[in-house]
């Protein structure tokens, strides 16, 4: 069983809605990541936590916003969504600076937009 | 051109056949190089981790890297059913590097293992 815990598992949201995408991990790991991956493509690097601080955001649009509150949570905020957001999102976790080697993942949300 | 490229497949094999996946990449920085497994719905997994050239084995999978050729594969030996799932190349360069903070996947190759 992976380790880090994703939740809901699945989620179906209207244009107008908000909603959060909730991750943990108590592996210790002060590394956590955002990734959206669509049908039959590679994971994508959306938002990086390092010690809590954000550290890359690849250019997300601003519907999406992250939160770490602590070492072992991580949120991505939705707001105002367009269906082709719709996609698998993958939270993942490491232990910096040598971690990236190995990322955990979870078994990601999966969101469909209306 | 890509960075990775990595051919989508679908790959089918016998039970008991050895599978050869592969990946290519452009960048001369990547150093660590890995391999992730994903079943149907799932997150993925780390499966093999190699760092510079030369070859890993852990049980029925052995992950190769030439450097020189940019050029690196995973080898499963006697292939399972349970081994069906989509398994993605994925690397990364030094931690000084540009390009350490990210890893760059591959589009990731389905397998199917046939009774």
């Amino acid at each position: 069983d992976t380790e880090v815990t994703q939740t809901p598992k699945h989620l179906v949201m209207g244009m107008t809605n908000k909603k959060s995408l909730k991750c943990e991990q108590h592996m210790g790991h002060r590394a956590m990541y955002w990734y959206k991956q669509k049908a039959k493509k590679p994971p994508e690097l959306m938002f990086v936590y390092s010690y809590e601080k954000l550290s890359i955001n690849e250019s997300v649009p601003s519907r999406f916003s992250p939160e770490c509150p602590n070492s072992s949570l991580l949120n991505l905020h939705l707001h105002a969504l367009q269906p082709e957001d719709s996609a698998l999102y993958l939270c993942a976790s490491s232990q910096p600076p040598t971690g990236l080697r190995e990322l955990f993942f979870g078994e990601g949300s999966r969101l469909t937009v209306l | 051109q890509k960075e990775v490229e990595q051919d989508p497949g679908p790959l089918s094999v016998p039970e008991g056949a050895i599978v050869s996946l592969n990946c290519t990449y452009s960048n001369s920085a990547f150093q660590y190089f890995m391999w992730y497994r994903q079943y149907s719905r799932k997150g993925p997994e780390l499966l093999m981790y190699t760092y510079s050239s030369g070859n890993k084995e852990d049980g029925r999978f052995t992950a190769q890297v030439d450097k020189s050729s940019k050029y690196i594969s995973l080898f499963i030996r006697d292939s399972q059913p349970s081994d069906s799932a989509t398994y993605l190349c994925a690397m990364r360069g030094a931690l000084n590097t540009g390009t350490a903070s990210k890893l760059t996947f591959g589009t990731g190759t389905r397998l199917q293992v046939t009774l």
